[in-house]
């Protein structure tokens, strides 16, 4: 079946450590997306992708980075110098709207 | 800045009951306004609006835009306990030749038997 498929779904780590969460997509989609939910503020866009090789910084990147080197794959990594890197991570990808992974969990202590 | 409100932040309801979920926006270069439903995990797309005044449906849901007074709003009638979720907002420009979303904070709508 086509669809993102975000893993793993539950992530722990301590804090200072750095983290990659896994973003794979099969819909052949160009534009890719990570956004972040916390309880109460809705979606924020962390970064995104047009095409392969090239990202761009949403309005919350500070703390994050990513990578594209193939089109199938988003991954992103929350670094230590985020400061509040607990929350639920939503990746996405465009293609007639925008299209949802199940997210990933991630609790740093 | 692009801006989306949601209103209100969170509803309560007896099923079979009619809701009304709103959204208005700022936001430069409008593209679409679109509505997702959130349960446990990923959002799931309910609407695409492009165009004013032209009401989409889809069984008890529907929705309409009204790009004059910049909102849109979800109707959806005799609710039932799997309508309770999160509404999300969402509104897409085509600034800088891209297409970027700016979600509101979402309407907790909880449905009580």
């Amino acid at each position: 079946d086509g669809g993102i498929t975000q893993s793993p779904k539950y992530l722990f780590r301590k804090e200072g450590q750095n983290v990659t969460l896994s973003c794979e997509q099969n819909l052949n989609h160009d534009a890719m997306y990570w956004y972040r939910q916390d309880p109460g503020q809705g979606l924020r866009l962390i970064y995104y992708s047009q095409i392969v090789n090239d990202f761009q910084k949403g309005d919350i990147a500070e703390g994050y980075s990513v990578s594209r080197e193939k089109k199938e794959s988003f991954p992103l990594t929350v670094t230590s110098a985020q400061k509040n890197p607990t929350a639920f991570y939503l990746c996405a990808s465009r293609g007639g709207g925008l299209h949802f992974g199940n997210g990933t969990r991630l609790t740093v202590t | 800045e692009d801006k989306v409100v949601q209103s209100p932040l969170s509803l309560v309801v007896h099923e079979g009951d009619t809701v009304t979920l709103n959204c208005s926006y700022e936001v430069t270069n409008f593209r679409s306004l679109l509505w997702y439903k959130q349960e446990k995990k990923a959002p799931t797309f309910l609407f695409m609006l492009t165009s004013s005044g032209i009401e989409k449906k889809s069984g008890r849901l529907s929705s309409i835009l009204d790009k004059k007074e910049l909102f849109s709003i979800l109707n959806i009638t005799a609710t039932q306990t799997g309508d309770s979720a999160v509404y999300l907002c969402a509104v897409e420009n085509t600034g800088a030749g891209s297409y970027q979303l700016t979600f509101g904070k979402g309407t907790k709508l909880s449905v009580i038997p």
